[in-house]
């Protein structure tokens, strides 16, 4: 099967523009998660999708982000206006199961660079 | 809040034993993971182990986990060059609920 794709692989925009980046989960998969590593800081969780639905965006940074999941198939993440600390790199990842051990599946990622 | 704590680099001889340790806060941990993330992709999950479990093996990989003093290892035996990455520590309740991370351990591994 196809693993988690996303898209751009990397991105550069100037401070103040906007950039979409986007996530196809593994076809199937009702989960769906953002996450976002910036640089020598831990991984930290943006965002989790149950098909279309938000269940938990508590580590969404503020109201400069958005994200969506039309369809309950791929996702975007929208930054806009972005500034310089939104630059690190955003993980994508997609999981079938409703419970048990968190069994995610990464994209290879999404790096930013905001100057 | 939770933190999950690791050290940055660990530098081995190919065919010797690498232990990567990490530590973590969070009392109400359900599962936690050992991903691997190799240049250029993404984090690929290596092993998990259930919290009342002390011990996990898998082929080369042996995960131990101490829940009294909070602490996790993986260890891989036989190390090869080809298991040069960085080895990330992440803890989380389960049931598709949020992951906590640590810094992540970079390994090398000296032919």
């Amino acid at each position: 099967e196809a693993g988690v794709t996303q898209f751009p692989s990397h991105s550069v925009i100037e401070k103040g523009q906007t950039v979409t980046l986007r996530c196809d989960p593994i076809s199937g998969h009702d989960n769906l998660y953002w996450y976002r590593r910036v640089m020598g800081k831990e991984i930290k969780f943006l965002l989790h999708f149950v098909k279309e639905s938000k269940q938990d965006e508590s580590g969404m940074p503020n109201n400069r982000f958005l994200a969506e999941r039309t369809g309950g198939t791929y996702s975007t993440l929208k930054v806009q206006p972005a500034e310089l600390e939104d630059s690190g790199v955003y993980f994508c990842a997609s999981s079938p199961r409703l419970g048990g051990a968190n069994v995610l599946t990464f994209g290879a990622g999404s790096r930013l660079t905001v100057l | 809040g939770e933190d999950v704590e690791q050290s940055l680099f660990l530098s081995v001889r190919e065919g010797d034993s690498s232990v990567i340790n990490c530590t973590y806060t969070d009392s109400s941990s359900t599962y936690l993971y050992w991903y691997k993330q190799e240049p250029g992709a993404g984090l690929q999950l290596l092993t998990y182990i259930f919290s009342n479990m002390d011990m996990k093996q898998d082929q080369r990989l042996t995960v131990l986990l101490n829940k009294k003093d909070k602490h996790l290892s993986l260890r891989i035996a036989d190390t090869q060059t080809g298991d040069s990455a960085i080895y990330f520590c992440a803890d989380g309740p389960g049931n598709n609920r949020k992951l906590i991370w640590g810094l992540g351990t970079s390994l090398a591994v000296n032919p």
